[in-house]
């Protein structure tokens, strides 16, 4: 079974810090994928990052960085130089790499973690 | 522009009137997922469909149900809404090649409200 565990339920630092989020993963799967998504308070699921389970190198975009460690089966986000902007709900979520036709070809999301960022 | 789209983008119905929710793509991918978001909490797959295959999750209610008339259009049929159903649905599509699964693609999501 695949779990994705947010343990931050919510965050809340002024503008201008840089706040880093955690998430950590429960997989059997040897291919997999990683993923970030923004949710702001309109609803929508706003895709950030996809990370496959072959390639550990950490990313940078902007003032958005990822960083993935297989040993530790995390796969952390850190914003650098929080905005005003960056504030909503921020998801991690997992799927398989293959199809398999069953339940766990859908993303299984953690809990989110709400990040407030004050002025 | 939009590449899933959903509608309505709100809906507001009565305890036990059918409501149903449309997701239509202009991508051309092969599945399509519901899931169900309820304040707070993360989303939760309810089905997919891989072409005209339909998959359950095994603790999806038996009020909800799902049709997908063409590769372009996928339907959220909630036969008799309780008000826990209150919630927001999320549809996501992908490409599924071989056995290798894409990334999904969201909708902006239908905000459903039973009263």
């Amino acid at each position: 079974a695949q779990k994705v565990t947010q343990a931050q339920t919510e965050i809340s630092v002024v503008e201008k810090e840089d706040v880093t989020l955690d998430c950590v993963y429960e997989t059997r799967d040897t291919t997999y994928y990683l993923f970030w998504y923004k949710q702001p308070p309109s609803g929508e699921l706003v895709f950030l990052i996809r990370r496959n389970s072959f390639d550990e190198q950490n990313e940078i975009s902007g003032r958005y960085s990822w960083n993935f460690q297989k040993s530790t089966s995390s796969f952390n986000f850190t914003i650098t130089a929080s905005q005003v902007v960056d504030s909503a709900v921020y998801f991690c979520a997992l799927s398989e790499a293959n199809y398999s036709g069953g339940g766990a070809d859908g993303l299984t999301f953690g809990k989110g973690t709400h990040l407030i960022i004050q002025p | 522009d939009a590449m899933v789209i959903q509608n309505p983008r709100y809906q507001v119905t009565q305890f036990g009137k059918p409501v149903t929710l449309s997701c239509s793509q202009t991508l051309n991918h092969n599945v399509m997922y519901w899931y169900q978001q309820k304040s707070s909490q993360a989303p939760k797959l309810l089905f997919h469909y891989y072409d005209k295959d339909f998959n359950n999750e095994a603790d999806t209610p038996d009020n909800f149900q799902s049709r997908r008339p063409n590769t372009s259009f996928c339907f959220l049929d909630i036969r008799s809404p309780g008000l826990g159903d209150t919630a927001m649905y999320l549809c996501a599509t992908s490409r599924v090649t071989g056995t290798f699964n894409q990334p999904q693609h969201f909708g902006d999501g239908t905000r459903l409200s039973i009263l």
